[in-house]
């Protein structure tokens, strides 16, 4: 069975500096999907980031990117230039590619930003 | 702009009572899902729908059952529900499409059950 672990339940940053959240997956399969989404206080969850695991290239939005390592099925996500409205529970989902379309998702990682 | 919306956002019920939650979408997405959402526990997969009348059971199941009659409804259903059932619980649907989807949300249904 698939399987997404963030290792941090918790994470503080300083506005205008950068973090990085964690994120490993377990899979059988080649080709899937992975995802980063953002649930703000009170908040509906969005979508922040995806990247389709036969793609080499690291996804990137803006002052967000990944860090894509298939081989150890690891995908890290980089804030840079931290700003107040990250502050939220960030979560790291998988998706396979196939007819059973359910999506999994991690624990959570709430990000904290300091002024 | 694109929608999921849920009936109610916070909701309390008694134990023992028969809950519906619905969910309706606005994007004439074939999957739809239902999760629940725990403090340390993130979101865990209650049932989830590929098409109308289809569905199929999550990791979380029990006590649980859902209806799809119509591509833009999900209900789920709580028989007779019960206090370790408070909880937030959150909709979503996504176009099932061989190329990259995402996921929208509704504004998630806080349930109490006392």
């Amino acid at each position: 069975a698939q399987t997404v672990t963030q290792s941090q339940p918790e994470m503080s940053v300083q506005e205008a500096e950068t973090v990085t959240l964690s994120c490993t997956y377990d899979t059988s399969e080649s080709d899937y999907y992975l995802f980063w989404y953002k649930q703000p206080p009170s908040r509906q969850m969005i979508l922040v980031i995806r990247q389709e695991a036969y793609k080499q290239q690291n996804a990137t939005e803006n002052r967000f990117s990944v860090n894509f390592q298939k081989a150890a099925k690891s995908f890290s996500l980089k804030i840079s230039d931290s700003q107040l409205g990250d502050a939220a529970m960030y979560f790291c989902a998988y998706q396979a590619r196939n007819r059973d379309d359910k999506i999994i998702f991690g624990k959570g990682t709430r990000l904290h930003i300091l002024p | 702009d694109v929608k999921v919306t849920q009936s109610s956002r916070y909701l309390v019920k008694r134990t023992g009572e028969k809950v519906f939650l619905e969910c309706v979408q606005d994007m004439d997405h074939e999957n739809m899902f239902w999760y629940r959402q725990d403090p340390g526990l993130g979101l865990r997969l209650i049932y989830f729908s590929y098409d109308v009348k289809m569905k199929e059971k999550g990791d979380i199941p029990e006590g649980y059952s859902v209806s799809r009659e119509k591509k833009e409804r999900f209900s789920l259903i709580l028989e007779s529900a019960s206090t370790n059932q408070t909880s937030m619980y959150l909709c979503a649907s996504s176009l099932f499409s061989r190329g990259l989807t995402e996921a929208f949300f509704g504004q998630g249904t806080r349930l109490t059950v006392v």
